[in-house]
């Protein structure tokens, strides 16, 4: 079964600072992966995608993932951090045959002034 | 705007009385979820349809109900509702292979 986890449900750093969340997969088949960011009150908004292709994907928000099969790994990173970035970030993965979207459990970015 | 739209936001209602959330997309997808989210459990599938007429359970179906006659449009039906039903509900599109639009939530409670 196709599954994600991310570690550490929450995450602190310094304005200014990288930001580095872990994501970690499980699929037999090669995965299309995805990082969503959730604003407090407010839906999932896509970040960035890896479906084929450039493993190293870039994003909204100065954010990017690098797609690494060896290590099953897709983390996201920032190079530095701003106060407007303080939300809730899923990793998912997308089981294609049913077009359904397995989440990791997220985590909390807090940015420290 | 291409966008997913849910309605209501916020809902109170009691133990038992139907509610319906309805669900509206603007960008011609085939796909249609709905997620509830939910503190410690993170995001789960409740229902998910890939064309019209064809509706399939996620992983958490009981209580729900979906059904979708039109492309755009994917309500959520709740017969009976019950407190263990108060959640965080989002409602999603999207084509083969490409993720998901979500709209902005419906806070649900039910006392």
């Amino acid at each position: 079964a196709q599954s994600v986890t991310q570690l550490g449900s929450h995450v602190s750093v310094s304005e200014g600072a990288l930001v580095l969340l872990r994501c970690n997969y499980s699929s037999s088949v090669p995965p299309y992966l995805f990082w969503y960011v959730q604003y407090p009150n407010q839906g999932l908004q896509l970040l960035l995608k890896y479906t084929t292709g450039a493993t190293l994907v870039k994003g909204i928000n100065g954010f990017e993932a690098e797609f690494k099969k060896s290590e099953t790994s897709f983390h996201l990173t920032k190079p530095s951090a701003h106060m407007s970035d303080a939300a809730e970030y899923f990793c998912a993965v997308l089981i294609q045959g049913a077009q359904k979207l397995v989440f990791g459990q997220g985590t909390r970015l807090t940015i420290n002034p | 705007e291409a966008q997913v739209t849910q309605n209501p936001r916020y809902l109170i209602t009691v133990t038992g009385k139907k509610l319906t959330v309805t669900c509206s997309q603007n960008m011609n997808h085939e796909y249609m979820s709905w997620y509830r989210q939910d503190p410690g459990l993170g995001l789960r599938q409740i229902y998910y349809s890939m064309n019209v007429e064809v509706t399939d359970k996620g992983d958490v179906p009981e209580g729900y109900k979906v059904s979708r006659k039109e492309k755009r449009n994917f309500p959520l039906i709740l017969e009976s509702p019950s407190p263990n039903q108060t959640s965080l509900y989002f409602c999603a599109s999207s084509r083969q292979g490409y993720g998901y639009t979500f709209g902005s939530g419906t806070r649900l409670t039910v006392v």
